[in-house]
């Protein structure tokens, strides 16, 4: 079974502070994605990395993958209240199967003004 | 672009009734169907998936059972609510590389 570990589990900051968000694994993910979730609702795709050492920005955020595609950080520049909420990492699986996705177990971000 | 209406939003059942929780997809055919259940401000788990009409995955056991009657739709249910059912239940359909759609969720509790 693959899993994928995130840390801090909880993390709380001020405005303008930077953070990051780290997502690892004993195995190899053939691409990962990072979903960020508010109460309520369903988990929205921010990003989809697929090769090793590569790193994607977004505004504000910056997505890398590691170079053995088994981890990947999430760094957020100059946080905003309208960032807080519900950070997934989420591995897609080599082997193709339908059954391919492994969450992480979260980082539950709150960005005080 | 695909879409997933997942309802009720929310829902409280008593111990020993039934359930059914419905989740219908727009925007593409034949799609992969999942059914997660999140506890508070953590991960998925993942209960059933669904590659076909009929064909339904369980990846733990447990009270629930998922069926496809047709292809954008993907139906959770319980013959008999157990406490520990009660959760966030969200229904997903994939989306190839672009990642996975999300419904909005059922907030289910068992009282």
């Amino acid at each position: 079974t693959q899993l994928l570990e995130q840390s801090p589990q909880f993390l709380s900051i001020q405005e303008g502070e930077n953070l990051t968000v780290y997502c690892n694994s004993s195995s190899v993910f053939s691409s990962l994605q990072w979903y960020r979730q508010e109460p309520g609702e369903g988990p929205v795709l921010l990003v989809t990395v697929v090769t090793g050492g590569e790193v994607k920005k977004l505004k504000r955020l910056t997505f890398q993958f590691g170079d053995a595609r088994k981890d990947s950080s999430l760094h957020i520049t100059a946080a905003q209240p309208g960032d807080t909420g519900l950070y997934l990492c989420a591995g897609l699986s080599p082997s193709g199967s339908a059954r391919q996705l492994t969450f992480g177990s979260g980082t539950q971000l709150t960005v005080l003004p | 672009s695909q879409t997933i209406h997942q309802w009720p939003a929310t829902l409280v059942q008593p111990v020993g009734s039934p359930l059914s929780l419905e989740c219908t997809v727009e925007g593409t055919s034949n799609p992969n169907l999942y059914w997660y259940r999140q506890a508070a401000g953590r991960g998925l788990q993942l209960l059933f998936y669904s590659v076909g009409i009929g064909q339904i995955s369980s990846e733990v056991p447990q009270n629930l059972s998922a069926s496809r009657p047709q292809d954008r739709q993907f139906i959770l249910s319980s013959k008999k609510l157990l406490l520990s059912d009660s959760g966030f239940y969200l229904c997903a359909c994939t989306g190839g590389f672009s990642g996975y759609t999300f419904g909005s969720g059922t907030r289910l509790t068992v009282v």
